[in-house]
């Protein structure tokens, strides 16, 4: 199947510093990419998501000045946590959607950002 | 809106075990895909099954096996013979074709398998 990756894979940092975590798809162009959040024993829940070129759509109750999203290209979006705080603190998993009809979807090994 | 329900939590078998986990979903499309993705403790997501809501076939693939119901609106999932490789969280998912692909993930059933 598809290759998603995310980098760094861990991370952590200091309260009020920003954050980035790439998402890249490896072996295709991707015309969407999604962001997820999952806290410690609970599900996937998505943040928003992005289309190359245009502004991320976020979900309701995600702060898109907080989480900076941005699709530069069909194989690379990124995600931003700007001032950090330790409730930030979970595992963000990037997938990446290739057509438009096409629900196929290929998950990153995602990033465990630790907010201190 | 979309919603998917797993009901259990955390289910406990010994080794050689069969072990069902239940997925129900709700939607409001005709055309959607179903999903289950596998999470060992590294975290990873391992995707193992997709299912447009034209094909209610039952698939099989070695010791794992689903079954679709549109009727009840279900995508339950059955490992045969479990090992303790099995044990992981498992999760269900449902994309709407409406929805520009977003998934909506059940909350997981934790999936642990005795020696």
């Amino acid at each position: 199947g598809a290759v998603v990756s995310q980098h760094p894979s861990r991370v952590i940092c200091k309260s009020g510093t920003s954050v980035k975590i790439e998402c890249r798809s490896l072996d295709f162009q991707a015309t969407t990419m999604f962001w997820y959040r999952q806290f410690p024993k609970q599900s996937l829940m998505l943040m928003a998501t992005s289309n190359e070129g245009s502004k991320a759509t976020y979900e309701q109750g995600v702060e898109k000045d907080k989480f900076l999203i941005n699709h530069a290209s069909l194989t690379l979006s990124t995600l931003t946590v700007t001032s950090a705080h330790p409730e930030d603190s979970s595992f963000y998993i990037c997938s990446a959607r290739w057509g438009d009809y096409d629900n196929e979807q290929f998950f990153g090994p995602g990033t465990r950002l630790t907010v201190l | 809106a979309q919603k998917v329900t797993q009901a259990q939590t955390e289910i406990s078998v010994v080794e050689k075990e069969d072990v069902t986990l239940d997925c129900v979903y709700e939607t409001r499309d005709t055309t959607y895909y179903l999903f289950w993705y596998k999470q060992p403790p590294s975290g990873e997501l391992v995707f193992l099954i997709r299912r447009n809501s034209f094909d209610e076939q039952n698939e099989i693939s070695g010791r794992y096996s689903w079954n679709f119901q549109k009727s009840t609106s279900s995508f339950n999932f059955t490992i045969t013979a479990s090992q303790v490789v099995d044990s992981a969280v498992y999760f269900c998912a449902l994309s709407e074709n409406t929805n520009a692909g977003k998934s909506t993930f059940g909350d997981g059933t934790t999936l642990t398998v005795k020696p």
